[in-house]
């Protein structure tokens, strides 16, 4: 069974850095792609970034481009993301997602249970 | 970057009775290298992670009841839930995973009348 578990989220002041992790299991962690999402309070799902098995292929929304950094450990079955230069907006719950095997043009087929990250002063 | 809207923002349907939402893209998501919509929708039950029902615009994931369905192509698509259950009162996203980035419809929140 595929099972995705973040955790690091937390209270962090405008301008703050935290570091996301999402721990997986079930399925060969290196073959695939890795996704983060996020759900402002109030709003819709915003697509946030991508990073291949391999970790070859990086790609952010245009809104965290500059102050969040996709990673991936493959000996640890973890992704992570790490945030800096923190705003309000940024408060959100943080969902890592597996998408497809071999190439990122796939559906996210499965789904972590999500952090919440509150940026406040 | 595409933008993808949805209508309507919600919707009350009575026990049993069909429900349509319906997807647009700003630019097809037909992909001409194996002629497959790259269009997905997912179901996000309040205080749950969202929930992949159908890809390439029609494909039902395994263990997806049938009465959830999709259909379009190029820049419009439908989900049609053909007999609402109570399980069902969700908010529902379409997303395109044609170009990055990989951008969601806003959502379309559906309860019972």
């Amino acid at each position: 069974e595929v099972q995705l578990l973040e955790s690091g989220g937390g209270l962090v002041q405008p301008g703050g850095s935290l570091r996301l992790s999402c721990a997986a299991s079930g399925f060969t962690f290196k073959n695939y792609a890795m996704t983060w999402v996020r759900l402002a309070p109030g709003k819709g799902l915003e697509w946030v970034s991508i990073l291949t098995g391999a970790s070859d292929n990086i790609h952010y929304a245009d809104s965290v481009e500059g102050r969040f950094t996709i990673s991936r450990d493959n000996s640890k079955n973890t992704l992570y993301l790490q945030m800096s230069s923190l705003k309000t907006d940024d408060t959100a719950v943080y969902y890592c997602a597996k998408g497809g095997s071999g190439s990122r043009y796939s559906p996210l087929d499965a789904w972590g249970r999500g952090t919440l990250v509150t940026v406040s002063s | 970057d595409i933008v993808m809207t949805q209508s309507p923002d919600s919707l009350a349907v009575s026990l049993g009775e069909r429900a349509t939402i319906n997807c647009k893209s700003s630019q097809s998501v037909l992909s001409s290298s194996n002629n497959k919509n790259n269009l997905a929708w997912y179901q996000q039950i309040p205080g749950q992670p969202p929930k992949l029902l159908i890809s390439w615009a029609s494909t039902r994931e395994s263990g997806v009841p049938d009465r959830f369905s999709g259909s379009g192509s190029g820049t419009d698509f439908t989900l049609t839930i053909s007999s609402l259950q109570a399980g069902d009162v969700a908010v529902y996203y379409c997303q395109q995973y044609y170009n990055i980035p990989f951008s969601f419809g806003p959502g379309t929140k559906v309860e019972i009348k």
